[in-house]
């Protein structure tokens, strides 16, 4: 079955890298996403990679894929105080139903 | 992106009454899902919204508590039925757009029941 695990909690400083991992078990994965949950917020689709892709950089959003591993990391450069939230990793298949499965998402707290 | 409201924004309601969340969209769109995303937890999927014809449930999620309408390529309504303190969540409303699988969603409706 699918499943998606993430480490619950990582803690910065501001100007620091923070880099948030995310395993998944589903090796037919197509497209692998980050999302973005402020506190009261909805989902905020940061970025996205698709299987076939190692790497893909998108400002200060690094997303690095190692498919053998089926391992998923989301860096963020220069961590700033409005980075502070929790971010989700999900997969898809691309059976042409489109749902996603979620991780149990990762709290990122920027200190000043 | 796409443009996606939810109504209400947040509801405090009672045991045993329903509460009929609305999901509008900017323009149209085939995919439409319906999540739920209890306290502290990750989202889990409800149903598929279809249009013109019974929502697709999954595992754990049934008609008679959840039903859904969407008449539309642009609307859906998820209605939470005869709640319970156990339904306290955010439910939130999502779309596929786009030629890459990408989902957005709704800001959510943020559900307590007392």
């Amino acid at each position: 079955g699918e499943d998606v695990e993430q480490s619950l909690f990582l803690s910065v400083r501001e100007g620091d890298s923070s880099v948030i991992n995310c395993t998944y078990t589903d090796s037919s994965s197509t497209y692998l996403y980050w999302y973005k949950q402020e506190p009261g917020a909805g989902l905020q689709l940061l970025t996205y990679i698709f299987s076939n892709m190692d790497m893909k950089q998108d400002q200060r959003l690094t997303v690095l894929l190692n498919k053998k591993d089926k391992h998923l990391s989301l860096r963020i450069a220069d961590t700033q105080t409005g980075d502070s939230a929790i971010y989700f990793c999900a997969e898809s298949i691309n059976s042409g139903y489109s749902t996603l499965t979620f991780g149990k998402g990762t709290m990122l707290l920027v200190s000043p | 992106s796409a443009v996606i409201s939810q109504k209400p924004s947040r509801d405090i309601c009672q045991r045993g009454t329903s509460l009929t969340i609305q999901c509008q969209v900017d323009s149209q769109v085939t995919m439409m899902f319906w999540y739920r995303q209890q306290p502290g937890q990750s989202l889990t999927l409800i149903a598929t919204a279809n249009q013109g014809s019974e929502a697709t449930y999954e595992s754990g999620f049934v008609i008679d508590k959840f039903p859904i309408s969407r008449p539309n390529l642009t609307f859906s309504t998820l209605t939470v039925s005869n709640m319970s303190p156990e339904d306290s969540s955010i439910y939130l409303c999502s779309v596929v757009r786009g030629t890459n699988n990408e989902q957005f969603f709704g800001p959510g409706t943020r559900l307590t029941v007392l």
